[in-house]
């Protein structure tokens, strides 16, 4: 069984800060997904990594993949409030299932 | 394009209800995810659809809880007879599969069982 564990579990960081999410999974998986989910709203999509040693950046965020050492990263820079959310990351594991981490609650502070 | 349509966004019922909830995937997606999301579980998923047929239901609790998906553009998770403890925010998701899109997902329903 697929087991995700994300640290921390919440982060409190002042704007303009540098800061980085880790995400550690028990098994193989060939993809990881990264969501961010905001207060009282659905799940919305940020990343898809499909390989050991993938990068993704949009924004302020970036994402890796170290599929050796069951690792994805999600590097927050130069924080701004607007990137207060709880993220999430998803490894895929047998067929299309996703298992989901317990989440990041990042709160940006001015 | 329409995103994944989940109805209704929020149900306020006694316990020993009926409680039924409806899901749209978006058009041409195969795959179908229903997840319950609580405070103290996280994200879990109940119930997965490929081509409108269940593929794994281990997620789902218990024999109160049932899903169908009668075709491609429709889904429904039942709970009967339903209990406080089934009070969660329920999301529908949907993607295609064999692709290396992410999984939509819904706005969710929000469920108090009184």
């Amino acid at each position: 069984e697929l087991k995700v564990e994300q640290n921390p579990l919440f982060l409190s960081m002042q704007e303009g800060k540098n800061y980085t999410i880790y995400c550690n999974y028990s098994t193989t998986s060939d993809r990881l997904y990264w969501y961010r989910q905001d207060p009282g709203k659905s799940l919305e999509s940020l990343f898809v990594l499909l390989s050991n040693g993938a990068v993704k950046q949009e924004g302020r965020l970036m994402a890796s993949l170290d599929t050796k050492a069951r690792l994805s990263t999600l590097h927050i820079t130069a924080a701004v409030h607007d990137l207060s959310a709880t993220y999430f990351c998803a490894p895929r594991g047998t067929a299309s299932k996703l298992t989901f981490g317990t989440g990041t609650r990042l709160q940006v502070t001015l | 394009d329409a995103g994944v349509i989940q109805s209704p966004r929020h149900e306020v019922t006694e316990m020993g209800q009926e409680v039924t909830l409806r899901c749209k995937p978006i058009s041409g997606h195969n795959s179908l995810f229903w997840y319950r999301q609580t405070m103290m579980r996280g994200l879990e998923l109940l119930i997965y659809f490929n081509n409108n047929v269940p593929i794994d239901d281990s997620g789902m609790p218990e024999d109160r809880f049932s899903a169908k998906m009668p075709n491609a553009s429709f889904s429904t998770l039942k709970i009967q007879p339903s209990e406080p403890r089934d009070s969660a925010v329920y999301f529908c998701a949907s993607s295609r599969d064999r692709s290396n899109q992410p999984q939509h997902f819904g706005d969710g329903t929000r469920l108090s069982i009184l």
